[in-house]
């Protein structure tokens, strides 16, 4: 299957500083790719699509100003936690779908782990 | 948008036995239905998928079946292995805005 990769897999940072995380896919083109959260034991929280060359759209409930996305290339997104906080510290995963007749596989990232101390 | 429920939330199975997860949908356009694994502490897996053209597929010990009228489909596992321990992510394509909607998982314990 195709790869995404994403990093770092796990970064500590204290409160107050930005994070960036990179998702890349590296043998497909991703127009689209996908920003999840997700909390111990539990689903993957959709946060934002990011769409190559324009905004990101936002899911309800999540701060665009906070969680910054650039889609700069059709291979690489980026996710910025700005001014990170405790309660900021979870498993952020992205995924690319590579789209084609009748589906749109998605390929997720490692994912990274963020601790805000 | 898509909904997508997925039961039961967490299931324990004997090893040999099998193990079935359904998921229901809401959006009767959505063609696509792929299933993910997510062992702890790593990224989902695509396990197998489904379209809609078709009722049933099945690779070694996995399947999943597909009923459109009723909008659900299911993943089953036989002769369950501890290695299949893990959360099972069901998912729906939606056709109006090629996004995939996520089920909440089902964590499955394989006990030995």
């Amino acid at each position: 299957g195709a790869v995404v990769s994403q990093h770092p897999s796990r970064v500590i940072c204290k409160s107050g500083t930005s994070v960036k995380i990179e998702c890349r896919s590296l043998d497909f083109q991703a127009t689209t790719m996908f920003w999840y959260r997700q909390f111990p034991k539990q689903s993957l929280m959709l946060m934002a699509t990011s769409n190559e060359g324009s905004k990101a759209t936002y899911e309800q409930g999540v701060e665009k100003d906070k969680f910054l996305i650039n889609h700069a290339s059709l291979t690489l997104s980026t996710l910025t936690v700005t001014s990170a906080h405790p309660e900021d510290s979870s498993f952020y995963i992205c995924s690319a779908q590579r789209g084609g007749p009748g589906g749109a596989e998605a390929f997720f990232g490692q994912g990274t782990r963020l601790t805000v101390v | 948008g898509e909904n997508v429920e997925q039961h039961p939330s967490t299931l324990s199975v004997q090893e040999g036995d099998s193990a079935v997860i359904k998921c229901t949908y809401s959006d009767s356009a959505s063609n696509y239905f792929p299933w993910y694994k997510q062992e702890l502490g790593k990224r989902p897996q695509l396990i197998i998928d489904i379209r809609s053209n078709v009722g049933e597929k099945k690779d070694q010990r996995i399947a999943v079946t597909l009923n459109k009228t009723a909008k659900h489909f299911s993943l089953h596992i036989t002769e369950t292995q501890p290695e299949d321990s893990a959360v099972y992510f069901c998912a729906a394509l939606s056709g109006g805005n090629n996004r995939l909607a996520f089920g909440k998982g089902n964590q499955v314990v394989v006990i030995p």
